[in-house]
């Protein structure tokens, strides 16, 4: 089984200032059609998780451009440029790329 | 703007099978996947399996052989049955979908239902 690895466990941030997320996979999650098999998850508190990023680096439909994911083979980044209130949360990556599909076990983002 | 509404028991004894819905509203269920997956404070986010609407499953193996998926389409509707529960499958149950081979994430996702295993 793949396993999704990300740190840091907790994040406090600053309002304005950014912050970054990294998720590390035990095998390469690159497909041969290109595409890096990983999304990012942000679950704010009592609410279900909402998709931000797919295929590594794809905005979902809505999602602040201030939101952006990058990396390839087994590392992954989710960078947040100017992080907000409504930021909080805990954020989740997930590889759909083989069975069975699995998490990370959070960052939790929190205001300083 | 697509909704999903899981329903059915939240409480479930142990040895006997979860049975939960998922409802979809506001477009047709055809020509996706759908998945469940589940959350506790133990294991985090578990994702249990997923379903095509024209057949096919994908299932985890740490699961497979409780695990019963089906859609009705006449109802636009999705099932997941899990059997043989322990206390173990107590976690908040979340429906959520796919669009497949055209992979966008898991884009939409239901507002989950607690479900505990007890006595």
């Amino acid at each position: 089984d793949i396993v999704m690895t990300q740190s840091p466990v907790s994040l406090p941030v600053t309002p304005g200032e950014p912050a970054s997320i990294s998720c590390r996979s035990s095998q390469s999650l690159l497909h041969n059609n290109g595409y890096n098999y990983v999304d990012w998850y942000l679950q704010k508190p009592g609410q279900s998780p909402q998709l931000l990023i797919y295929l590594g680096s794809y905005r979902a439909s809505g999602v602040s451009d201030r939101f952006s994911g990058s990396g390839s083979g087994t590392d992954f980044t989710l960078e947040i440029s100017r992080v907000e209130a409504e930021d909080v949360g805990v954020y989740y990556c997930m590889q759909p790329l083989q069975v069975p599909w699995a998490f990370g076990q959070g960052t939790k983002v929190e205001i300083k | 703007q697509v909704q999903l509404q899981e329903s059915g028991p939240r409480l479930v004894k142990p040895s006997e099978t979860l049975s939960l819905i998922c409802s979809v509203s506001s477009d047709s269920i055809s020509r996706y996947y759908w998945n469940w997956i589940r959350q506790s404070a133990e294991k985090g986010l578990e994702w249990i399996g997923r379903r095509y609407t024209y057949g096919g499953n994908n299932y985890n193996p740490s699961l497979e052989s409780r695990v019963t998926m089906s859609v009705d389409t006449s109802k636009n509707q999705f099932s997941l049955k899990l059997t043989s529960v322990t206390a173990a499958d107590t976690a908040v149950y979340y429906c959520a979908r796919d669009r497949g081979g055209q992979y966008e994430g898991l884009d939409y996702w239901g507002q989950g239902i607690l479900v505990t295993v007890s006595s």
